[in-house]
């Protein structure tokens, strides 16, 4: 068990509409990335968020969207979805926004368009 | 652009034997590499790092090896174990822009009683 908690688990929705995937980070770390699995793509990094404030953007679309609260758990906003975003998205955390650490991550949300 | 590759798509070893996973990487600025394991229906879980100051770390049966002027590292796993087989993938990370993780496709290993 990492720590990080993900949910829900599975997420079964149709194109067009929008969806929220949560995620609690490990207990001290302040630092939350989105990664997104899929078949052609393998892993692939999307946001960092760090104490609140985004810190790093991969290629994340414009229709993804993340949050970083007070209490540090995280949400990424997924909207107009398309059959394309089926993947296993997970989140992951670390102590701070430093280098040189481990990530830790939580054991996913897969998304399913139909 | 994959900048981070594992061309062994899959490994398979006997128990007691040794396993030795390959990565190469193109990017010069990646400074801090890792190797994760992963489990069906699991998330990614953290290994064994390597900074770009090191050659080698070594953390109990897993071993693993830096060489920077081929832009490559691996991963050896002594001895290889039944609960290891599993899909591992090497990322690594060039400390600009926060700390993102850039991953290679992964290798399945199975490990062979």
């Amino acid at each position: 068990d990492s720590g990080v908690t993900q949910t829900p688990k599975h997420l079964i929705t149709a194109t067009g509409q929008r969806v929220t995937l949560r995620c609690s980070p490990r207990s001290g770390d302040l630092s939350v990335y989105w990664y997104q699995q899929s078949l052609d793509q393998g892993l692939q990094f999307l946001i960092q968020y760090y104490n609140g404030e985004e810190r790093a953007k991969g290629n994340i679309l414009e229709r993804f969207s993340a949050q970083q609260f007070p209490d540090l758990h995280s949400e990424l906003n997924l909207s107009s979805l398309e059959l394309g975003d089926s993947a296993l998205y997970f989140c992951a955390s670390s102590v701070d926004e430093g280098i040189n650490q481990p990530q830790h991550f939580g054991d996913g949300t897969r998304l399913s368009i139909l | 652009d994959q900048q981070v590759k594992q061309n062994s798509p899959s490994l398979s070893v006997q128990e007691g034997r040794i396993s030795i996973l390959n990565c190469d990487y193109t990017n010069s600025m990646f400074d801090y590499f890792l190797w994760y394991k992963k489990y069906p229906a699991e998330g990614p879980t953290f290994l064994i790092s390597i900074s770009s100051i090191k050659d080698k770390n070594e953390d109990g049966r897993f071993t693993v090896f830096l060489n920077k002027s081929a832009k490559h590292l691996s991963l050896h796993i002594v001895p290889s174990q039944p609960g290891d087989s599993a899909v591992y993938f090497c990322a690594a990370s060039d400390g600009a822009a926060g700390n993102k993780l850039t991953f290679g496709g992964g290798t399945r290993v199975l490990v062979k009683p």
